[in-house]
C-alpha cells in the first residue's frame, strides 16, 4: 500500500541531545512537509521541500534541520537549540491539487 | 500570506443532532480550502476539499462544507452526528499558486450519548 511511514511513534530525548525523526513515503510525491502540533495551536510548519536537494524554512524553523537527499525521505533533526521540543510531529506529502497526505506522527518527549 | 480562524475551540453535541464547525479564512489571492479530521495520537485524514466549481462540497462520513467567498468562510456541517465523530477537526487553506498549507487551531467535537 502507498503511504507515509513515520518512525518511531514515540521518542524520548534527554535535554541537550539531538534527535532525528524519520519520514519515508512511497507515493512518489515531490513535495514533503514537517509540521509541529501543540495543544490548542493547530499545526505549524517547520520545513518543507518541493524537490530533492532543496528545502525552505517554514514558520518555526529555529532549532530544527532537515535534508532531502532522496525523493522518498525527508528526515527532521530536532537539535539542542530547540528550547521546547516536546510536541507531536507530523510529516506530510503533496501532489498537485490532490491535497496533502499525512503520516501517523511521532510524539517526542524531552525527559 | 493566508490565515485561518476556527471560531470554536470546543463543540459539544448530543448524538444524532446536527453540527456546524465554523472556519473563516483570510487571503489576498485565490485559495483552496480543506477540512481534516484527527483522532487521538493519529495523523490527519482529509474530510473534503474545495478547489473550484460548486460551492457546496460533500466529503466522507456524511460531512459537507460550503465555500462562501463574500464572507470568506468554509463552515463544516453534518446533519446527524455519531459518537464515532468525536475527534479534532482542522480547517486549512493554501493559495492556488502556492505550496504552503496553513491550519486553523482546531475544533474539538465531542458527541455525547
Amino acid at each position: 500500500d502507498g503511504g507515509i511511514t513515520q518512525s518511531p511513534k514515540y521518542l524520548f530525548r534527554k535535554e541537550g541531545q539531538n534527535v532525528t525523526l524519520s519520514c519515508e513515503q512511497n507515493l512518489n510525491h515531490d513535495a514533503m512537509y514537517w509540521y509541529r502540533q501543540d495543544p490548542g495551536q493547530g499545526l505549524r510548519l517547520i520545513y518543507y521541500s518541493q524537490i530533492v536537494n532543496d528545502f525552505q524554512k517554514g514558520d518555526i524553523a529555529e532549532g530544527y534541520s532537515v535534508s532531502r537527499e532522496k525523493k522518498e525521505s525527508f528526515p527532521l533533526t530536532v537539535t539542542s537549540a530547540q528550547k521546547n521540543p516536546t510536541a507531536f510531529y507530523l510529516c506530510a506529502t503533496r501532489v498537485g491539487e490532490l491535497g496533502y497526505t499525512f503520516g501517523s506522527g511521532t510524539r517526542l518527549t524531552v525527559v | 500570506a493566508q490565515s485561518v480562524t476556527q471560531l470554536d475551540s470546543q463543540v459539544p453535541v448530543f448524538e444524532e443532532a446536527p453540527v456546524e464547525l465554523r472556519c473563516n479564512y483570510s487571503s489576498s489571492v485565490s485559495v483552496y480550502l480543506f477540512w481534516y479530521v484527527q483522532y487521538p495520537n493519529q495523523g490527519l485524514q482529509l474530510l473534503l476539499k474545495y478547489l473550484s466549481g460548486s460551492t457546496l462540497v460533500k466529503g466522507i462520513n456524511g460531512f459537507e462544507a460550503e465555500f462562501n467567498k463574500s464572507q470568506t468562510s468554509f463552515h463544516l456541517r453534518k446533519p446527524s452526528v455519531h459518537i464515532s465523530d468525536t475527534a479534532e477537526y482542522f480547517c486549512a487553506v493554501t493559495q492556488t499558486s502556492g505550496s504552503r498549507l496553513t491550519f486553523g487551531e482546531g475544533t474539538q467535537l465531542t458527541v455525547n450519548p
